[in-house]
């Protein structure tokens, strides 16, 4: 069975640093993409990026480009997502999802880890 | 970027009646080489993150009942629900992986009339 698990949901400080954490199981971890989506509180979903763990070629949407940091480990089928420094418009759910292909739909998610940040 | 809009941004149908949500890209998402539409349609409860209901603008990913059928080619398609179940009750959205970055439609909310 398919899984992607996400580590559990976070409170932080603007200008703190976080990395979220979503671990891969039950498919080869290194022959699909995995990608971040960001849904803010009563929001809809922004795509943000995706990484390809077999050799970590990362794409990313241009709105979060420089704002954020996806990087994977093979070793242990994980794949972050992190920032360096936290604003309240992180505010948000996070998600990672499986794609069969950097052009391709999301065929599995995780649960999704909260991420709120105040002061 | 390739913009997409859904229409309505709410509906509410009867049980058993059928609804209908609208999709339109800025721009064709329909590949010559291959004959595709690179079109998903995603369902999200309440809580829950989203599934993969369509891709290739009509193709039902396994285990999706058959009520659920897309439509459409180029820049406009409908995703419909043939007859609304309780456990229907969700946002619906659409997401074009023509071109990077992968964007989605805003939503679409559906209720029970």
């Amino acid at each position: 069975e398919v899984q992607l698990v996400q580590s559990g949901a976070e409170v932080k400080k603007p200008g703190e640093s976080l990395k979220i954490s979503c671990k891969g199981s039950g498919y080869s971890f290194t022959s699909y993409w995995i990608g971040w989506v960001r849904q803010m509180p009563g929001k809809g979903l922004e795509w943000m990026g995706i990484i390809y763990p077999a050799d970590s070629d990362t794409r990313y949407s241009p709105s979060f480009q420089g704002q954020v940091t996806i990087s994977a480990d093979r070793s242990i089928n994980t794949a972050y997502l992190q920032w360096t420094s936290l604003e309240a418009s992180d505010t948000a759910m996070y998600y990672c999802a499986r794609q069969d292909g950097s052009g391709q739909p999301s065929d599995y998610w995780g649960q999704g880890t909260l991420v709120t940040v105040s002061s | 970027d390739i913009v997409m809009t859904q229409s309505p941004d709410s509906l509410a149908v009867s049980l058993g009646e059928k609804a209908t949500i609208n999709c339109k890209s800025s721009q064709s998402v329909l590949y010559s080489s291959n004959s595709k539409n690179y079109l998903a349609w995603y369902q999200q409860k309440p809580g829950q993150p989203p599934k993969l209901l369509i891709y290739w603008a009509s193709t039902r990913k396994s285990g999706v009942p058959d009520r659920f059928s897309g439509s459409g080619s180029g820049t406009d398609f409908t995703l419909t629900i043939s007859s609304l179940q309780a456990e229907d009750v969700a946002v619906y959205y659409c997401q074009q992986y023509y071109s990077s970055p992968l964007t989605f439609g805003g939503g679409t909310k559906v209720e029970i009339k």
